[in-house]
């Protein structure tokens, strides 16, 4: 069964670095998600991405944060200068359309900011 | 979206039928309820969506009352493995005429403990 990869499963940056998460949606999807969880607090959504372009964010999604869909395949996070507060578990999610909304989750990779 | 209203937390023995409630009694009439569940940390997995008739998957059944207003998620058999967080979710279909582009909202959900 198809299924959404992330990597890498467990990153470790020191405050101010920049850090690139990567995730492999399914193949023919056309819808992109990036969600996060802190640790002990509810799953939050980011950004969603269609057609090579952004179409929803969040407040959390700052300046700091971007995303690119580099190549067929890839969909990347990027968090420019990371902060101590952008620990935590970032999710990534497609869907193959909107009408049901029915995304599947990648295992997620787990960020530290030491 | 339409605010959702869970218990925190639920018990259920193994092989036992597990039914987790679930108010929402602003929604509209344009708003599936969806349920998804998180396995310890682990991505959300979907389980099952339903506008106002019953569902029913390989995984779970969802009563919808007729006045919309409330929902029951069953899983007829619950195992072990369906220890999880459990989180219902009422959202549009669709891009809602272009202003939602599928964003889920998550609530703190049900903690189901399924014991042996």
């Amino acid at each position: 069964e198809p299924e959404v990869t992330q990597t890498p499963s467990h990153q470790v940056t020191q405050m101010g670095q920049e850090v690139i998460l990567r995730c492999v949606p399914i193949s023919n999807h056309l819808y992109f998600y990036w969600y996060r969880q802190i640790l002990g607090q509810k799953v939050e959504f980011l950004v969603s991405f269609y057609n090579n372009e952004i179409s929803e964010k969040s407040e959390i999604f700052d300046d700091q944060f971007s995303v690119e869909r580099p190549d067929g395949s890839n969909f990347t996070l990027k968090i420019r200068s990371t902060k101590l507060e952008d620990s935590a578990m970032y999710f990534c999610a497609s869907s193959q359309t909107l009408s049901y909304n029915e995304q599947f989750f990648g295992p997620g990779t787990r960020l530290t900011v030491l | 979206d339409a605010k959702t209203t869970q218990p925190t937390s639920m018990d259920c023995a193994e092989g036992r039928a597990a039914n987790l409630p679930c108010n929402h009694s602003t929604i509209s009439g344009n708003e599936y309820v969806y349920w998804y569940r998180q396995i310890h940390s682990q991505g959300p997995q979907y389980i099952i969506h339903g506008l106002k008739n019953n569902e029913t998957n390989e995984m779970a059944s969802l009563i919808i009352t007729e006045d919309r207003k409330s929902s029951t998620l069953i899983l007829p058999h619950a195992t072990l493995r369906d220890t999880a967080v459990y989180y219902c979710i009422v959202r549009v279909a669709g891009d809602a005429g272009g202003t939602s582009y599928g964003k889920l909202t998550f609530g703190q959900g049900t903690i189901l403990t399924v014991h042996p």
